[in-house]
C-alpha cells in the first residue's frame, strides 16, 4: 500500500533563509507525487507535481521539488522564505486500486517564517 | 472560469443526525472526489465519482455516502453523525480522475458534531 511520510510536524525559519520540508513516500509501483499548500481556513491549493520526466520540478511561488527514487524522497525546498510562505504543506502520492484518481497525504508540516 | 466552490462554508449537528455537504465542480471537470480532513491530520480520501458512478472508495463505512448530477455537481452525505465525524470536509474536482492528473480543491466544510 502507499503511504506518505512527511518529517517534522512544524518547522521555522527565518525570513530570507532556505526552506526544506521533507517527504518520503512507500510505493510499490512508479508514484506520482504532489506538494499542495494549505493556508489558514482554505482548500488545497497545488503547488508541484511529478509524473514523469525530468525530476527536478519547479512549482508556483519559487518552490521546487527532486524526485529521488533511490531515496524514495520528495523534498520540497525554496531557496529564500517569505513571510508570505507561512502555511501548511502536504506531499501527498496517487494511490493505487479502487480508484485512479485518489491522492494519499502525509500528515502535514506547518512552516513558520520569523521576520 | 470559476473554480471549485462547496456550501455551506460551515456546519454543526448533534450526533445521530444526518448531514449532506454540496460541491460543484471547476469549469470543465467531470470528475468529483471527497476528503476527509480531521484536526491537524492530512486529507482521507472518501470516495470519487465519475460520470454519476462512484469510481472508487477509501476506507469510510456506508454511512456516507455520495452523489454526482449530469452537471458534475456532488453531495456528500453522511448519516446517524458520530462526534469523530468533526472535520473539513474537502471536495476536489479534475478532468478524468486518473492517476497523475491534477485535483483542484474547494474550500471546505467545516462540520462539527456535538
Amino acid at each position: 500500500a502507499q503511504s506518505v511520510t512527511q518529517l517534522g510536524s512544524h518547522v521555522s525559519v527565518s525570513e530570507g533563509a532556505l526552506v526544506l520540508l521533507r517527504c518520503n513516500y512507500s510505493s510499490s509501483v512508479p508514484p506520482y507525487l504532489f506538494w499542495y499548500v494549505q493556508y489558514p481556513n482554505q482548500g488545497l491549493q497545488l503547488l508541484l507535481k511529478y509524473t514523469t520526466g525530468a525530476t527536478l520540478v519547479k512549482g508556483i511561488n519559487g518552490f521546487e521539488a527532486e524526485f529521488k527514487k533511490s531515496e524514495t524522497s520528495f523534498h520540497l525546498t525554496k531557496p529564500s522564505a517569505h513571510m508570505s510562505d507561512a502555511a501548511e504543506y502536504f506531499c501527498a502520492v496517487t494511490g493505487y486500486g479502487g480508484s485512479q484518481g485518489n491522492l494519499i497525504f502525509g500528515k502535514g508540516t506547518k512552516l513558520s517564517v520569523k521576520p | 472560469e470559476t473554480g471549485v466552490t462547496q456550501s455551506p462554508t460551515h456546519l454543526i449537528k448533534t450526533r445521530g443526525q444526518q448531514v449532506t455537504l454540496r460541491c460543484s465542480s471547476q469549469s470543465g471537470h467531470n470528475t468529483v472526489s471527497w476528503y476527509q480532513q480531521a484536526l491537524g491530520q492530512g486529507p482521507q480520501f472518501i470516495f470519487q465519482y465519475y460520470r454519476e458512478e462512484e469510481n472508487g472508495r477509501g476506507n469510510f463505512p456506508p454511512r456516507f455516502s455520495g452523489l454526482q448530477f449530469p452537471n458534475y455537481s456532488s453531495e456528500l452525505n453522511v448519516n446517524a453523525l458520530e462526534l469523530d465525524d468533526s472535520a473539513l470536509y474537502l471536495c476536489a474536482s479534475s478532468l478524468v480522475g486518473q492517476n497523475g492528473e491534477t485535483q483542484y480543491f474547494g474550500p471546505g466544510t467545516r462540520l462539527l458534531v456535538l
